[in-house]
């Protein structure tokens, strides 16, 4: 079946590192690939998007590119700040016949920004 | 604030009682999700109602049962309530049934206890 898989955290950097955050992904089509950030306390908030392969969703100086041949989502960024401080979810959702909208998630990724 | 609103924002229970969640869609979206986070399982998803109708099903359990009202609101019903059934119970809408180009947005959750 469809699965998501993030890399392990927590992940804890200095103000202004450079950030990868791994996200590979098994689907059968083509599905649709999401970033969702969580901060304390609250819920989940879309944090870009793309929608078929080679696109490349971009917000609030986070970026990720739909990689099908190596059915990747990498999340980066390149100067975060303690305001990032959150945890980072990899999702899909998968055309399918269904037409369901459903989302499958990574297990989160946890980060954590140092001043 | 996504525009999707969830009540109550806590709940404290004992095992065997039932409670209910309630989920309000941003206006104009037919879809409504649900979405259980807890420690050992991740994000999961439950169930989905596109305009009144059961779209789709995830990890439900039978003691598990939901509904999308004429007005569009939903409710999840949990009976028979278990220790394991603590968890954060999220609400997500959105405007389709699914597809490529559906974003679903999410509310704030309800965080359940049971003791």
């Amino acid at each position: 079946g469809n699965s998501v898989t993030q890399m392990e955290g927590p992940v804890t950097l200095s103000e202004e590192a450079f950030l990868t955050i791994n996200c590979t992904y098994t689907a059968t089509g083509y599905p649709s690939l999401f970033w969702y950030v969580q901060y304390p306390g609250e819920g989940l908030q879309l944090l870009l998007k793309a929608t078929k392969a080679d696109d490349k969703g971009s917000n609030k100086g986070f970026e990720a590119t739909y990689r099908k041949e190596t059915t990747s989502f990498h999340l980066e960024k390149g100067s975060v700040q303690v305001s990032d401080s959150a945890v980072y979810f990899c999702a899909l959702s998968s055309s399918g016949s269904s037409n369901t909208g459903k989302l499958i998630f990574g297990q989160g990724t946890t980060l954590q920004v140092k001043p | 604030d996504s525009g999707v609103t969830q009540t109550p924002k806590h709940l404290i229970t004992a095992t065997g009682q039932r409670v209910t969640l309630r989920c309000s869609p941003r206006s104009g979206d037919l879809s409504v999700y649900w979405y259980q986070q807890s420690l050992d399982q991740g994000l999961q998803f439950l169930i989905q109602y596109y305009n009144g109708e059961e779209r789709a099903k995830g990890n439900i359990l039978e003691r598990f049962s939901a509904q999308q009202f004429p007005d569009l609101h939903s409710e999840l019903n949990l009976s028979s309530l278990e220790l394991g059934d603590s968890a954060l119970y999220f609400c997500a809408s959105s405007v389709g049934a699914g597809g490529v180009a559906d974003t679903q947005y999410f509310g704030p959750g309800t965080r359940l206890t049971v003791l």
